[in-house]
Order: structure tokens, then sequence, then C-alpha cells
């Protein structure tokens, strides 16, 4: 059973246009969500995180939306660029716990 | 600073034979990971060494795979008897605390 669920599992949007990734999760331990971007031919690289102790974080153009209740979180890009096209991993670790857990992932293709 | 090197970046073996995938991780990072990432699976946690010890390998196929760490500057991913459904990427990450670092990953393609 996966333990990390994304949403949708490929996403078009235009230029300058808001993408939205969803992600859930079925272990209410884990308290440590990364995001990370993966562009062809290279390995994922760290975007943004956030802890479950907050519920929104922010790094320029990109947001995290975290509901602990819920266990969902959400990953939101504004003003979408080209070169945000790429596939995004939400990952997931509970305090003590030993290897992230990736979801399948999403990949967002940005229309010019 | 390099980053984590993976070698070979590419590797094409005929069923059963074997591969080996090489990993340096980032200087001074204690962590290393081996994740196997497909279409079908995404990244799924392989097998993972802190200060060169084997802490976790609960992720890795109980025959034909092993992974080793002889020293704090490399790591290596061994397949006996490869299987065509062992074809994926090989990615290698080191870290300090809970962010990894990748490298482009080794693509293994099995015959």
């Amino acid at each position: 059973q996966q333990q990390v669920r994304q949403s949708p599992q490929s996403l078009t949007v235009w230029e300058g246009e808001t993408a939205i990734l969803n992600c859930s999760y079925e272990d209410s331990t884990f308290n440590y969500f990364p995001w990370y971007q993966q562009f062809p031919g290279e390995g994922p690289a760290l975007l943004i995180s956030i802890s479950s102790v907050s519920d929104k974080k922010e790094d320029g153009r990109f947001t995290i939306f975290f509901n602990k209740r819920e266990k969902k979180l959400s990953l939101h890009i504004t003003d979408s660029q080209p070169g945000d096209s790429a596939t995004y991993f939400c990952a997931a670790i509970y305090q003590g716990g030993r290897a992230l857990i990736f979801g399948t992932g999403t990949t967002v293709s940005v229309s010019p | 600073n390099a980053g984590v090197i993976q070698t070979p970046r590419h590797k094409v073996t005929g069923k059963g034979q074997e591969a080996t995938l090489w990993c340096e991780p980032i200087s001074g990072h204690s962590a290393v990971f081996w994740y196997r990432q497909t279409i079908v699976q995404g990244l799924e946690f392989l097998t993972y060494f802190r200060n060169q010890a084997p802490i976790d390998d609960s992720g890795m196929p109980k025959e034909r795979f092993s992974a080793q760490m002889p020293n704090q500057s490399h790591s290596t991913l061994k397949i006996q008897s490869t299987q065509p459904q062992d074809s994926a990427v090989y990615l290698c990450a080191s870290s300090l605390n809970e962010r990894l670092f990748f490298g482009h990953g080794t693509k293994l393609s099995v015959l």
C-alpha cells in the first residue's frame, strides 16, 4: 500500500497560472514533508519542505499548505514558468525515521 | 563540490549477468541512501548506511541485491544474475540531516 500518494499524475498549465499538486499520507506519525523537483536525466533536488507543526510554508513562488487533521498537503506554484516543467515528488518521514518515503510524483508541464 | 557522483551513467547487461553500481557521496556526509526509480513504482527505498554501517536494508530484494560501503568515500550496489525487471534508474543520495542530495543516477537496462 502506497504510504504517500500524489495527484494528479500529470498536469499542464499555461505560463503565469498557478499549478496545484496534491499529496496525502497514511501514517499519522510522519512529521516532516519535503518536496523534491526532478528534471529529466537528473536526480531529484529538494525544493521546499514543511514540518507538521506548521500549516504553511512559502518560498518565493512555491507554497506548501498542510492539513494535519486530514493528512493532506499541497504544493502551489504561482506564476508558473516554462522552467518549472519537471516532476515533483512529495515525501514524508517520521521523527527518528530512517529514510524518506516518496510519492509517485506529479509531472508538470508549463506551456508558454 | 561535485555533488554525489554515480558511475556509470548507463549500464546495459544481458540477462543473468552481474551489475555493480558505484556511488561517491558528498564529502562529510554521514548517510548514504540507495533508491530505485521506475515509471510504475516511482522512487523506492532500497538501503541506507550511516557512518558506513548498514542501518536499514528493508527495501532490498532479498535475493541477488547487495550493497556495501567499504569506506566513507564510496558505496556500491551489486545485482547478481540481473533480470529484465531490474531495469530502472538507481539513485544514490547522501545527507547530513533530513535533506538528501541525489546523484544523477545510473540507468540500468537488462536485455
